[in-house]
């Protein structure tokens, strides 16, 4: 089973400012790679897919990049609504597809 | 418009059986994966596994394997999670998500959500 880390479990940002969350595999998932937002009391969010590909909806401030075993998600100027817990999510080739433990963003 | 949408709310004892439901609409059901992930409280997320209900070929977590089962009606576009006895640690939030595609595993669109309480 691949497990996956997040760093930090936290990050305190002022909004405008930049956000650079990293998560981090056990063993290569390629581009297999999702990042999710969740904000409290609701359902997940897709937000990044093949590493690098944004989903329908998301506002270009978000970027990911990265392959193999590292990727980082960048939130480019945190906006008020970006403030949430965000999860990485491997699906590279057999399951279980697991999440990695989440990074809060809170404001500082 | 996709739309998930899951039963609702559920407060049993330990030893109880349940079967909650996720209701696929404005897609092919038959041609996306749907998942369960189980959200216990304050806690992150955790992959349980995923039916496809084209030809009901279930993939699970080993951490869930044997606890759940996971199956699907691809008649009325429902898939279902399921216990045969409950355990207070069942407690949790569970959430139902559809696949981008057959063959990609991502979930671009989640149910609102079931929470399950387990307490004698």
């Amino acid at each position: 089973e691949i497990v996956m880390t997040q760093s930090p479990a936290t990050l305190s940002v002022s909004p405008g400012e930049r956000a650079t969350l990293s998560c981090r595999a056990s063993q290569s998932v390629s581009g297999n790679l999702a990042w999710y937002q969740q904000k409290p009391g609701q359902a997940p969010r897709l937000v990044i897919y093949g590493a690098s590909t944004r989903a329908t909806g998301i506002p270009a401030r978000f970027s990911g990049s990265g392959s193999g075993t590292e990727f980082t998600l960048t939130i480019s100027s945190l906006q008020s609504e970006d403030f949430a817990v965000y999860y990485c999510q491997h699906y590279n080739l057999w399951p279980p597809f697991t999440f990695g433990p989440g990074t809060k963003v809170d404001i500082k | 418009e996709v739309q998930l949408v899951q039963s609702g709310a559920e407060v049993k004892k330990p030893g109880e059986s349940l079967k909650i439901s996720c209701k696929g609409s404005g897609y092919s059901f038959t041609n996306h994966w749907i998942g369960w992930v189980r959200q216990m409280p304050g806690k992150g997320l955790e992959w349980m596994g995923i039916i496809y209900p084209g030809d009901s070929d279930t993939r699970y977590s080993p951490s869930f394997q044997g606890q759940v089962t996971i199956s699907a009606d691809k008649s009325i576009s429902t898939a279902y999670l399921q216990w045969s006895s409950l355990k207070a640690s069942d407690t949790a939030m569970f959430y139902c998500a559809r696949t981008q595609s057959g063959y990609t595993y991502d979930f671009d669109y989640w149910g609102q959500g079931t929470l399950v309480t387990v307490s004698s």
